[in-house]
Protein backbone atom coordinates (compact mmCIF):
# COMPACT_ATOMS: atom_id res chain seq x y z
CA UNK A 1 0.00 0.00 0.00
CA UNK A 2 0.45 3.84 -0.18
CA UNK A 3 2.00 5.25 2.56
CA UNK A 4 0.92 9.28 3.38
CA UNK A 5 2.34 11.07 5.93
CA UNK A 6 1.10 14.68 6.86
CA UNK A 7 3.77 17.76 8.65
CA UNK A 8 3.02 18.82 11.25
CA UNK A 9 0.31 16.60 13.01
CA UNK A 10 -0.64 20.23 14.25
CA UNK A 11 -0.36 23.69 13.74
CA UNK A 12 -1.37 26.52 15.97
CA UNK A 13 -2.33 30.34 14.15
CA UNK A 14 -4.11 33.07 14.44
CA UNK A 15 -6.59 34.65 11.95
CA UNK A 16 -5.07 36.14 8.95
CA UNK A 17 -2.23 33.77 8.91
CA UNK A 18 -1.01 31.68 6.54
CA UNK A 19 -0.81 28.27 7.22
CA UNK A 20 0.91 25.27 4.92
CA UNK A 21 0.63 21.55 5.11
CA UNK A 22 2.89 19.54 3.54
CA UNK A 23 1.70 15.39 2.21
CA UNK A 24 3.99 12.75 1.13
CA UNK A 25 3.52 9.60 -0.51
CA UNK A 26 5.53 6.80 -0.03
CA UNK A 27 6.01 6.71 -3.63
CA UNK A 28 4.95 8.14 -7.01
CA UNK A 29 1.55 9.53 -7.36
CA UNK A 30 1.79 12.06 -10.10
CA UNK A 31 -0.88 14.10 -8.74
CA UNK A 32 -3.45 11.69 -7.82
CA UNK A 33 -3.96 13.63 -4.43
CA UNK A 34 -7.11 15.01 -2.41
CA UNK A 35 -7.42 16.85 0.50
CA UNK A 36 -10.44 17.07 2.94
CA UNK A 37 -11.22 19.30 5.53
CA UNK A 38 -12.93 18.34 9.05
CA UNK A 39 -14.42 19.63 11.86
CA UNK A 40 -14.85 18.32 15.26
CA UNK A 41 -17.75 15.69 14.92
CA UNK A 42 -18.42 16.35 11.97
CA UNK A 43 -18.00 14.51 8.60
CA UNK A 44 -14.95 15.66 6.04
CA UNK A 45 -15.68 17.72 3.12
CA UNK A 46 -13.66 17.38 0.20
CA UNK A 47 -11.50 20.60 -0.94
CA UNK A 48 -8.84 19.60 -3.51
CA UNK A 49 -8.57 17.33 -6.34
CA UNK A 50 -6.24 16.29 -8.50
CA UNK A 51 -3.68 18.24 -6.04
CA UNK A 52 -4.81 21.23 -6.85
CA UNK A 53 -8.55 21.48 -8.19
CA UNK A 54 -10.46 23.77 -5.73
CA UNK A 55 -13.83 21.25 -5.32
CA UNK A 56 -16.65 24.24 -6.29
CA UNK A 57 -17.74 26.00 -3.87
CA UNK A 58 -14.51 26.23 -1.61
CA UNK A 59 -12.94 29.70 -1.06
CA UNK A 60 -9.97 30.67 -2.97
CA UNK A 61 -7.77 31.24 0.48
CA UNK A 62 -7.09 27.51 -0.20
CA UNK A 63 -4.71 26.02 -2.79
CA UNK A 64 -2.82 23.12 -3.67
CA UNK A 65 0.09 22.05 -5.30
CA UNK A 66 2.58 19.61 -5.60
CA UNK A 67 3.33 16.34 -8.22
CA UNK A 68 4.89 12.79 -7.51
CA UNK A 69 5.59 12.45 -4.45
CA UNK A 70 5.41 16.05 -2.29
CA UNK A 71 2.26 17.91 -1.90
CA UNK A 72 1.13 21.03 -0.06
CA UNK A 73 -1.84 22.70 1.23
CA UNK A 74 -2.44 26.19 1.63
CA UNK A 75 -4.36 28.76 3.07
CA UNK A 76 -3.51 32.19 2.25
CA UNK A 77 -5.11 34.08 5.26
CA UNK A 78 -6.75 31.59 7.83
CA UNK A 79 -10.61 32.36 8.81
CA UNK A 80 -12.33 31.74 11.88
CA UNK A 81 -14.48 28.82 9.68
CA UNK A 82 -10.81 27.07 8.92
CA UNK A 83 -9.89 25.44 12.33
CA UNK A 84 -10.25 22.19 11.72
CA UNK A 85 -8.22 18.94 10.69
CA UNK A 86 -6.84 18.48 7.38
CA UNK A 87 -6.57 15.11 5.46
CA UNK A 88 -4.62 13.96 2.06
CA UNK A 89 -5.58 10.72 0.29
CA UNK A 90 -3.92 9.19 -2.87
CA UNK A 91 -5.85 7.69 -5.64
CA UNK A 92 -3.35 6.74 -7.41
CA UNK A 93 -4.09 2.97 -6.08
CA UNK A 94 -7.34 1.51 -5.84
CA UNK A 95 -6.01 0.90 -2.27
CA UNK A 96 -7.37 4.61 -1.66
CA UNK A 97 -5.05 5.30 1.44
CA UNK A 98 -5.12 8.85 3.82
CA UNK A 99 -3.06 10.60 5.90
CA UNK A 100 -3.36 10.54 9.44
CA UNK A 101 -4.62 14.48 9.41
CA UNK A 102 -3.02 17.92 10.45
CA UNK A 103 -4.91 19.49 13.49
CA UNK A 104 -4.95 23.67 12.68
CA UNK A 105 -6.17 25.13 15.90
CA UNK A 106 -5.95 28.68 17.52
CA UNK A 107 -2.83 29.92 18.38
CA UNK B 1 -29.08 18.27 -2.07
CA UNK B 2 -27.07 15.19 -2.08
CA UNK B 3 -27.96 13.60 1.07
CA UNK B 4 -26.12 10.30 2.91
CA UNK B 5 -27.97 9.09 6.20
CA UNK B 6 -26.08 6.20 7.65
CA UNK B 7 -27.67 4.04 10.56
CA UNK B 8 -27.28 0.78 11.90
CA UNK B 9 -23.81 1.02 14.25
CA UNK B 10 -24.26 -0.09 17.93
CA UNK B 11 -22.45 -1.85 20.44
CA UNK B 12 -21.45 -5.46 19.65
CA UNK B 13 -19.24 -7.93 21.13
CA UNK B 14 -15.91 -9.18 19.31
CA UNK B 15 -16.99 -11.73 16.58
CA UNK B 16 -20.58 -9.86 16.73
CA UNK B 17 -21.53 -8.93 13.04
CA UNK B 18 -23.40 -5.45 12.19
CA UNK B 19 -25.29 -4.39 9.30
CA UNK B 20 -24.97 -0.88 7.97
CA UNK B 21 -27.15 0.94 5.91
CA UNK B 22 -26.32 4.43 4.06
CA UNK B 23 -29.95 5.91 2.38
CA UNK B 24 -29.03 8.16 -0.20
CA UNK B 25 -31.04 10.98 -2.01
CA UNK B 26 -30.63 13.93 -4.08
CA UNK B 27 -28.35 12.20 -7.08
CA UNK B 28 -29.16 9.25 -9.11
CA UNK B 29 -27.58 6.47 -7.20
CA UNK B 30 -27.83 3.95 -9.94
CA UNK B 31 -25.24 5.40 -11.56
CA UNK B 32 -23.13 6.22 -8.39
CA UNK B 33 -19.85 4.74 -7.24
CA UNK B 34 -19.82 4.57 -3.40
CA UNK B 35 -17.36 4.19 -0.73
CA UNK B 36 -17.33 3.27 2.94
CA UNK B 37 -14.59 4.98 5.06
CA UNK B 38 -14.12 5.05 8.78
CA UNK B 39 -12.67 7.00 11.49
CA UNK B 40 -11.26 5.20 14.66
CA UNK B 41 -11.28 7.34 17.99
CA UNK B 42 -9.02 10.38 17.65
CA UNK B 43 -7.33 8.38 14.70
CA UNK B 44 -7.30 9.23 10.86
CA UNK B 45 -9.71 8.11 8.21
CA UNK B 46 -9.28 4.96 6.70
CA UNK B 47 -10.90 3.40 3.50
CA UNK B 48 -12.46 0.13 4.03
CA UNK B 49 -13.63 -0.22 0.32
CA UNK B 50 -16.29 0.58 -2.52
CA UNK B 51 -18.72 -0.38 -5.03
CA UNK B 52 -19.13 0.48 -8.77
CA UNK B 53 -22.19 1.35 -10.53
CA UNK B 54 -24.30 -1.78 -12.11
CA UNK B 55 -23.85 -0.19 -15.08
CA UNK B 56 -19.59 0.17 -14.71
CA UNK B 57 -20.22 -3.38 -13.29
CA UNK B 58 -21.25 -3.61 -9.85
CA UNK B 59 -18.01 -4.93 -8.40
CA UNK B 60 -16.49 -4.35 -5.47
CA UNK B 61 -13.11 -3.20 -3.83
CA UNK B 62 -11.78 -3.75 -0.46
CA UNK B 63 -8.65 -2.49 2.27
CA UNK B 64 -6.84 -5.55 2.58
CA UNK B 65 -7.30 -5.29 6.56
CA UNK B 66 -10.85 -6.04 5.73
CA UNK B 67 -11.24 -8.22 2.97
CA UNK B 68 -13.14 -11.54 3.81
CA UNK B 69 -14.37 -9.59 6.92
CA UNK B 70 -16.39 -6.78 5.46
CA UNK B 71 -18.86 -6.66 2.00
CA UNK B 72 -20.58 -3.96 0.53
CA UNK B 73 -23.76 -4.36 -1.79
CA UNK B 74 -26.21 -1.72 -2.93
CA UNK B 75 -29.98 -1.53 -3.53
CA UNK B 76 -30.91 0.26 -6.27
CA UNK B 77 -34.79 0.21 -5.83
CA UNK B 78 -33.89 1.73 -2.43
CA UNK B 79 -31.49 3.56 -3.21
CA UNK B 80 -29.08 2.36 -0.48
CA UNK B 81 -25.59 1.17 0.72
CA UNK B 82 -25.26 -1.55 3.04
CA UNK B 83 -21.76 -2.66 4.46
CA UNK B 84 -22.33 -5.83 6.01
CA UNK B 85 -19.06 -6.27 8.67
CA UNK B 86 -18.60 -10.01 10.38
CA UNK B 87 -16.07 -11.08 12.42
CA UNK B 88 -15.79 -8.14 14.38
CA UNK B 89 -12.75 -6.75 16.53
CA UNK B 90 -12.29 -4.53 19.10
CA UNK B 91 -10.23 -2.17 16.29
CA UNK B 92 -13.22 -2.44 14.12
CA UNK B 93 -14.23 0.55 16.48
CA UNK B 94 -15.02 3.80 14.45
CA UNK B 95 -17.17 5.78 12.81
CA UNK B 96 -18.34 4.69 9.35
CA UNK B 97 -19.02 6.89 6.79
CA UNK B 98 -20.11 6.36 3.06
CA UNK B 99 -19.52 8.64 0.54
CA UNK B 100 -20.30 9.41 -3.10
CA UNK B 101 -17.19 9.15 -5.55
CA UNK B 102 -16.69 10.83 -8.79
CA UNK B 103 -13.86 10.02 -11.35
CA UNK B 104 -13.18 13.34 -13.45
CA UNK B 105 -11.34 13.42 -16.54
CA UNK B 106 -8.30 15.43 -16.95
CA UNK B 107 -5.68 16.16 -18.94
CA UNK B 108 -3.25 13.80 -16.95
CA UNK B 109 -5.73 11.23 -16.53
CA UNK B 110 -9.09 10.21 -14.46
CA UNK B 111 -9.07 11.21 -10.88
CA UNK B 112 -11.13 9.68 -8.24
CA UNK B 113 -12.51 11.61 -4.67
CA UNK B 114 -14.90 10.96 -2.35
CA UNK B 115 -17.74 14.03 -2.81
CA UNK B 116 -20.10 13.73 -0.65
CA UNK B 117 -19.58 12.34 3.00
CA UNK B 118 -22.73 11.35 5.22
CA UNK B 119 -22.72 12.03 8.85
CA UNK B 120 -21.82 9.00 9.95
CA UNK B 121 -22.86 6.09 12.00
CA UNK B 122 -20.32 4.50 15.16
CA UNK B 123 -20.16 0.83 15.77
CA UNK B 124 -18.32 0.29 19.09
CA UNK B 125 -16.88 -3.34 19.93
CA UNK B 126 -16.53 -4.41 23.03
CA UNK B 127 -17.13 -7.46 25.34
Amino acid sequence: DIQMTQSPSSVSASVGDRVSITCRASQFINNFLNWYQQKPGKAPELLIYAASTLQTGVPSRFSGSGSGTDFTLTISSLQPEDFATYHCQQSHSTQFTFGPGTIVDSK
Amino acid sequence: EVQLVESGGGLVKPGGSLRLSCAASGFTFTNAWMSWVRQAPGKGLEWVGRIKSKTDGGTTDYAALVKGRFSISRDDSKNTLYLQVNSLKTEDTAVYFCTTDRIKALVLGYYYYMEVWGQGTTVTVSS
